[in-house]
């Protein structure tokens, strides 16, 4: 069965630090699809990014950037020089080539950026 | 103009009524979903309609049936509601049903049972 763990439940940090939010994913699946949506504090979900299984390519979007490691079933987010505005709840999610389009979200990990 | 729309955002009712929650998306997609955040803010699907058919329907209790009358509409509505029915509820949509498209989400609905 798949599932997705986000360890660190809350994160907070100083404006312009870097910061690393953890996703571990279980699947049996051998092509599978991985996403991040952020949830701000006006509480829509708003959809980040998509990695293929077979892609292990680093993705890298202005301060944010996703590191892919099959090896290891991670699916690792980081936000470089973070901004008050990136505070938010974001979540981690893997759906299954064969899996109806089942989307299995992580608990979510809490970012608070502080001013 | 909002892609998927979902109404009312709010919503506050008495434990045992009956309520709808409806949902639009105007992206052309073919598949759209309902998911459920309860206060932990833990997301799980509850239903999924691929073109108005019926895709995925994840052990709901049956007080919930969703509707939809085409396939930029799925509907939701809660019979005989608990207090355990609290929670967000959000309506997505999809491209297609290939697993590999992302979800577009509302802004979700909150339902409070008093």
């Amino acid at each position: 069965a798949q599932k997705v763990t986000q360890a660190q439940t809350e994160i907070s940090v100083v404006e312009k630090e870097d910061v690393t939010l953890d996703c571990v994913y279980e699947t049996r699946d051998t092509t599978y699809y991985l996403f991040w949506y952020k949830q701000p504090p006006s509480g829509e979900l708003v959809f980040l990014i998509r990695r293929n299984s077979f892609d292990e390519q680093n993705e890298i979007s202005g301060r944010y950037s996703w590191n892919f490691q099959k090896s290891t079933s991670s699916f690792n987010f980081t936000i470089t020089a973070s901004q008050v505005v990136d505070s938010a709840v974001y979540f981690c999610a893997l759906s299954e080539r064969w899996g109806a389009q089942k989307l299995v979200f992580g608990q979510g990990t809490r970012l608070t950026i502080n001013p | 103009d909002t892609a998927v729309s979902q109404t009312p955002k709010y919503l506050v009712t008495q434990m045992g009524n009956d309520k709808s929650i409806k949902c639009e998306q105007n992206l052309g997609h073919d598949t759209m979903y309902w998911y459920k955040q309860d206060s932990k803010k833990f997301l799980k699907i509850m239903f999924s309609y691929n073109n108005k058919e019926l895709i995925i329907n994840e052990t709901v209790p049956n007080r919930f049936s969703p509707k939809s009358p085409d396939k930029a509409h799925l509907n939701l509505h809660i019979n005989s509601l608990e207090l355990g029915d609290s929670a967000v509820y959000f309506c997505a949509s999809s491209q297609s049903r290939d697993s590999n498209q992302p979800q577009h989400f509302g802004d979700g609905t909150r339902l409070s049972i008093l």
